[in-house]
Order: C-alpha cells, then sequence, then structure tokens
C-alpha cells in the first residue's frame, strides 16, 4: 500500500500525558498536511509543511501542540500536557506540489484524552 | 469569511435510485471546491472536483453542480450502491502560498442506502 499511513491508530491518554502521533506521507509527496476532526464535523487544518520547512500554523495550533518533519519525509505531531478537549481524529494528507491541489489523506489517529 | 455549509445532515435513499447532496458556501471569492467521501475509520476520499469558471463536471456516477449566482454546490450520484453509504462533505481551498492550499471543510452529510 503507497497510501498516506499513520500511526498509531488509536491513542488513549490520561489528561496531562504527551502524545506523539506519526505521518508517512505518500513517496516523493513534498507536502504535507496536518487536520484534525472532531465528531460529527468536517476536518480542520492545523499545520503545513513543504519539504522540511513548516510554512503555515493554523489559531488553532495552541503552543502545547509541536509539528515536525525533520528529513522532509514523514512527520511527528506532538501534544504536551493533554486536555479532554484535545480527543479529536488527528489526520495527515499530502500532496505533490508540482500536480495541483488534490491532498490524499491518510486513516487518521484517533486521539481519546481520559 | 470561511464557511461552507450543507443544507442537510442526513440523507436515506433507496438503494439503485439518484442521491443529491446540497452545499451552500459563503466566500463569493472561492474559485475551487471539492466533494469528499468519509467512510468509517477512514480518511476523506476524494471525489470530484470544480473550478468556478465551470456549472459541471461529470465523473463516473458522480456529478457535480455550481451555481455560483446563489453560491450553492451539488452532488449527484448516479444510481447509489450499498458501497456509497458514507459522510460526504464539500469544501473549499484557500491559497496557503506557493501554490499550495489548505481545504475548508463543511460540516457533512451522512448518505445511508436502504435495500
Amino acid at each position: 500500500d503507497t497510501g498516506v499511513s499513520q500511526n498509531p491508530r488509536h491513542k488513549i491518554t490520561k489528561r496531562g500525558q504527551n502524545v506523539t502521533f506519526r505521518c508517512d506521507p505518500i513517496s516523493e509527496h513534498n507536502r504535507l498536511y496536518w487536520y484534525r476532526q472532531t465528531l460529527g464535523q468536517g476536518p480542520e487544518f492545523l499545520t503545513y509543511f513543504q519539504n522540511e520547512a513548516q510554512l503555515e500554523k493554523s489559531r488553532l495550533l495552541s503552543d502545547r501542540f509541536s509539528a515536525e518533519r525533520p528529513k522532509g519525509s514523514f512527520s511527528t505531531l506532538e501534544i504536551q500536557r493533554t486536555e479532554q478537549g484535545d480527543s479529536a481524529m488527528y489526520l495527515c494528507a499530502s500532496s505533490l506540489g508540482i500536480s495541483g491541489n488534490e491532498q490524499y489523506f491518510g486513516p487518521g489517529t484517533r486521539l481519546t484524552v481520559t | 469569511g470561511e464557511s461552507v455549509g450543507l443544507h442537510l445532515p442526513t440523507l436515506s435513499v433507496q438503494e439503485g435510485d439518484n442521491s443529491i447532496i446540497n452545499c451552500a458556501y459563503s466566500n463569493s471569492a472561492s474559485d475551487y471546491f471539492i466533494w469528499y467521501k468519509q467512510e468509517s475509520g477512514k480518511g476523506p476520499q476524494f471525489i470530484i472536483d470544480i473550478r468556478s469558471n465551470m456549472d459541471k463536471r461529470q465523473g463516473q456516477r458522480v456529478t457535480v453542480l455550481l451555481n455560483k449566482t446563489v453560491k450553492h454546490l451539488s452532488l449527484q450520484i448516479a444510481a447509489t450502491q450499498p458501497g456509497d453509504s458514507a459522510v460526504y462533505f464539500c469544501a473549499e481551498t484557500l491559497p496557503l502560498g506557493s501554490s499550495a492550499s489548505k481545504i475548508i471543510f463543511g460540516s457533512g452529510t451522512r448518505l445511508s442506502i436502504r435495500p
């Protein structure tokens, strides 16, 4: 399977703990995006990378959130001191800049903060 | 502001009938729209897109109509099948620079198929 992959698929954590999610984009896609989706809602944009550079961050991305893409391939999203309001599906998408805007989404990581 | 909304949260359709999912948008400057399908436990899957210089685009069993005058989009699915059961999102894009875009999703319509 050469699509976008995300790990873990599910994460349950206690409030106050730190969590880290990983996204592996489609090979050679230079653009990578993180979105958050709460139940019954559409995904909301969080941040975007072109290669290893983080070029855009949403106001939704508080100081407790940090994303990296150190080698321009996989990306990690870390949430520090998790809160119950962080419970959501975290989706990653990737696109190839040359071919246009189509973003391919991964299956997501479902986070539950208890 | 940035807003894409849907008229109906749920839609139930008889198998074999056509489905029509409607969507309203508020940003008159939007020039690119996308429909996504999201099945349970999966990420959104691109179905079809349309640019603002078009009013209709057809794919395999799907048609998207764009009415810029009333800022309305619709997705038509012909001969609906059980595999079409999912949540459908309309979306618009906003530029991020360097030709990249972020997707602004609506809240979704759940399509269920009656046998």
